[in-house]
Parts: structure tokens; sequence; C-alpha cells
């Protein structure tokens, strides 16, 4: 089947520290892989994509890498601030499904 | 643009009663969701639909019925609500292919 593994938060961090968040994935054929998050009291945002195999998505600073052969897209910033503070929630959708799978995300406290 | 609007934002029921989520979204898009948020359990998605008069099961369907009438309007009902119902409830829309989906912000449900 298709499924998401995200690793159990919180993730706490000081304001410039180095994050990843993990994200493994299974999956039917060649998977689309999505971040998302979720600022506290908002639905989510697409946050980076990568369609295929080692396409790198990346936005504010943001990016992942599609690594088909350890199936993961794990996400990452070089320098975190306060406001990134949010849930993240990595997804995929199958090739030729109408639906996306997503993680149980994992949420991300920066303080200062 | 507003996007995806959800209404109500709050509602408290109690266990038996009946109440229908609207979500409503001004982009022309074919494909709409439904999603429950749950503690620890990420997004679950309990019913979507691919165009006008079209709806299909999710993961969660049992206890929800939505209809979509319109290409705009995506409803959820509830016919008896029971305290397992109790979530946030996310309304979410998209192109063909449901690659990057835009998000409501949300309807949070308590059954007492």
């Amino acid at each position: 089947g298709n499924s998401v593994t995200q690793m159990e938060g919180p993730v706490t961090l000081s304001e410039e520290a180095f994050l990843t968040i993990n994200c493994t994935y299974t999956a039917t054929g060649y998977p689309s892989l999505f971040w998302y998050v979720q600022y506290p009291g908002e639905g989510l945002q697409l946050l980076l994509k990568a369609t295929k195999a080692d396409d790198k998505g990346s936005n504010k600073g943001f990016e992942a890498t599609y690594r088909k052969e350890t199936t993961s897209f794990h996400l990452e910033k070089g320098s975190v601030q306060v406001s990134d503070s949010a849930v993240y929630f990595c997804a995929l959708i199958p090739r030729g499904f109408q639906k996306l799978v997503f993680g149980t995300g994992t949420r991300l406290l920066v303080s200062p | 643009n507003a996007g995806v609007t959800q209404t109500p934002k709050f509602r408290v029921l109690k266990t038996g009663q009946s109440m229908t989520l609207l979500c409503a979204q001004d982009m022309n898009h074919e494909y709409m969701y439904w999603y429950r948020q749950d503690p620890g359990m990420g997004l679950r998605l309990i019913h979507y639909s691919v165009g006008e008069g079209t709806t299909a099961k999710g993961e969660v369907p049992d206890g929800y019925n939505v209809s979509r009438l319109k290409k705009q309007n995506f409803l959820l009902g509830l016919e008896s609500a029971a305290p397992s119902q109790t979530s946030v409830y996310f309304c979410a829309s998209s192109l063909p292919g449901a690659n990057v989906l835009t998000f409501g912000a949300g309807s949070r449900l308590t059954v007492l």
C-alpha cells in the first residue's frame, strides 16, 4: 500500500539551529512527494514538492530531495526562525491516483 | 481571492444531533476533499469528489455523507453525531491530478 512515515515530534530547536525532519515512504510506482506546513490556527499550505527522483524542492529556505534509493524526502533548513514554528506534514500521491496520502505530522517549536 | 472557505468555524453538538459543514471554493477547481485531523493521526480522508455530481469514499467515510451539487461547493453532513466525530475538519480543493491542494482554515467540531 501507500504510506508515509514521519519522525515523531515535537522537535525543539533554538533560533538559527539546523533542522532536519525525516520522512520515508512506501508507494506503488513513482509518486510525487510534498511537504505541507500548518501554522497555528490555520489550514495546511504547500511548502515544497518534487515529482521525480533526484529532484530538489525548495521554498523559504527549506529544501527536500527526492531519494528513490532510500525512499526518503527529508526536510531541511539551515537556520530556523521562531516564525517557522508549525506542524510539518510529508505527503505523497502515487502516479495515476487522485488522493494525497499524509504522514502524521511533526511539530516544530523554535525558541528565541 | 477567498480561496477555500469553510463554515462554520466552530460548532458544539450533542450526541445524535445532525449538522452540515459547508465548503466553498472560488478557484474553479474540479477536485474537492474533506479531511479530519486528530492528534497523533495526521489527516485522514473522509470523502472526496472529482467533479460536480460525483463523490467517493476515502479512508474514514462511516458516519458522514457528502454532496457536490455545484462545482464550487462540497457539503459534509453528519446525520447522527457521535463523540468519536469530535475533530477538526478541513476542506481542500485542487485542479485535476490532485497535485497541489488548497486548504480551508478548518472547522472545529465538538460532540458532547
